[in-house]
Formats: C-alpha cells, sequence, structure tokens
C-alpha cells in the first residue's frame, strides 16, 4: 500500500469543526482512501472511505483534493468523545495479496477541548 | 450496528501455557482477521479467514493458529505461550468485496481487544 503522512497531533474546541489533512502523493489510481480512529482503550473504528468523490457519512466527510493527492476528514461538531488517534490508510484494489489487511501509520492524535 | 465481541479484556497467563482468544461477530461476515498492536509498531496481521475452516496467514503467524468451526466464530491459539505474545490483540470482521475474498472496498470492524500479559 502507498504512504500517507499525517501530522502528529491536533487539537480542536468542542463543538467547533475539525480538518484533519493526510497527504498521499504516491497514490495511484486504484487506491481507496480510507480513515479509521481509535478512542482509548478500544478497538479501532471505520470512520469513512472513497475513492474520488467527496463522501459524507453520519460521523464525518471526506474531502478529495482533485489530482487526489491528499484528503481531508471533517468532523463539522467535534465532541470530547471524539478525542482520537485518526488514522488515514491507502487499498489498492488491485492488491495482489491474499489478506487485504489494514496497515496503520502513527495517525493524528486528536485533543478536544471543552 | 455490527458488533464483534471478544472474549476478555483483559488476560494474564504464564509462559508456556496453551491460551485461547474467542471472536464473535454478529452479523454474517466472511472475513475475519486477527491482529496485534503493539506501541511503535502498529497494527499487524496474524491470521486472516475467509470462510469456515479457511484460514491464511498474515505477517506474524509464528507461534499462532486459528479456528474457524463456524462462520461467526474465529479463534486464535497460542500454542506454547511466551513472554513477547505480551501485546493487545483485536479481532475484525468484514464482508468481501464482489467477486473477491478480499476486503479492500469495504470497513473492517474491530472488537474492543484483549489485552494479554504473559508472566
Amino acid at each position: 500500500d502507498a504512504k500517507t503522512t499525517q501530522p502528529n497531533s491536533m487539537e480542536s474546541n468542542e463543538e467547533e469543526p475539525v480538518h484533519l489533512p493526510c497527504n498521499h502523493s504516491t497514490i495511484s489510481g486504484t487506491d481507496y482512501i480510507h480513515w479509521y480512529r481509535q478512542l482509548p482503550s478500544q478497538g479501532p473504528e471505520y470512520v469513512i472511505h472513497g475513492l474520488t468523490s467527496n463522501v459524507n457519512n453520519r460521523m464525518a466527510s471526506l474531502a478529495i483534493a482533485e489530482d487526489r493527492k491528499s484528503s481531508t476528514l471533517i468532523l463539522h461538531r467535534a465532541t470530547l468523545r471524539d478525542a482520537a488517534v485518526y488514522y488515514c490508510i491507502l487499498r489498492d484494489s488491485n492488491y495482489g495479496g491474499s489478506q487485504g489487511n489494514l496497515i496503520f501509520g502513527k495517525g493524528t492524535k486528536l485533543s478536544v477541548k471543552p | 450496528d455490527v458488533k464483534v465481541t471478544q472474549s476478555s479484556r483483559y488476560l494474564v497467563k504464564r509462559t508456556g501455557e496453551k491460551v485461547f482468544l474467542e471472536c464473535v461477530q454478529d452479523m454474517d461476515h466472511e472475513n475475519m482477521f486477527w491482529y496485534r498492536q503493539d506501541p511503535g509498531l502498529g497494527l499487524r496481521l496474524i491470521y486472516f479467514s475467509y470462510d469456515v475452516k479457511m484460514k491464511e496467514k498474515g505477517d506474524i503467524p509464528e507461534g499462532y493458529s486459528v479456528s474457524r468451526e463456524k462462520k461467526e466464530r474465529f479463534s486464535l491459539i497460542l500454542e506454547s505461550a511466551s513472554t513477547n505474545q505480551t501485546s493487545m490483540y483485536l479481532c475484525a470482521s468484514s464482508l468481501r468485496d464482489r467477486g473477491s475474498t478480499l476486503t479492500i472496498n469495504q470497513p473492517q470492524h474491530f472488537g474492543d481487544g484483549t489485552r494479554l500479559s504473559i508472566l
């Protein structure tokens, strides 16, 4: 899977929007962009994924740059429960391996202040 | 919502013991995974199963085995526990991508993990 780069940490105030960036300059045309998050002492949780178009779901929005070399996860109104490590992952639909396993980088640790 | 349940949150075992970690999912997912998560090393895949009785080795299968006798249950077995197997163990499940055994375009749903300590 191609590499992603994320800031180590970010801070936000409660009830404000949060924009979490991810750079993936070596992305290929068949790579999907996935976001997961992990709250303290819990397993990772799927957030959202997309290929080319922007995506929305009940948790977040995913904005994908036109050249697909970067993307941004948007939490529209941060809550204290959103404090977690957020992982941006590329997954290749032409992956020739047999597992399709997830490979997490270091992610961005998001702190939310009341 | 998908529920993936791991049998224990915390487990303490002794070196040389045979250890069983159980995982059950309630969404009829074909694929199930066992990972371990260690500080600085991220998530590493131990074993993967894409159907009942089917299994494939992940990146670090040594010292582990798995069993999938029923679709909803995937067990991880430490044949003879060692201290370097002290870790957080995470089970996940997902649907398969259409026409494939993979899960590239399907989210993986995780349990809350088992923190295993081997003394």
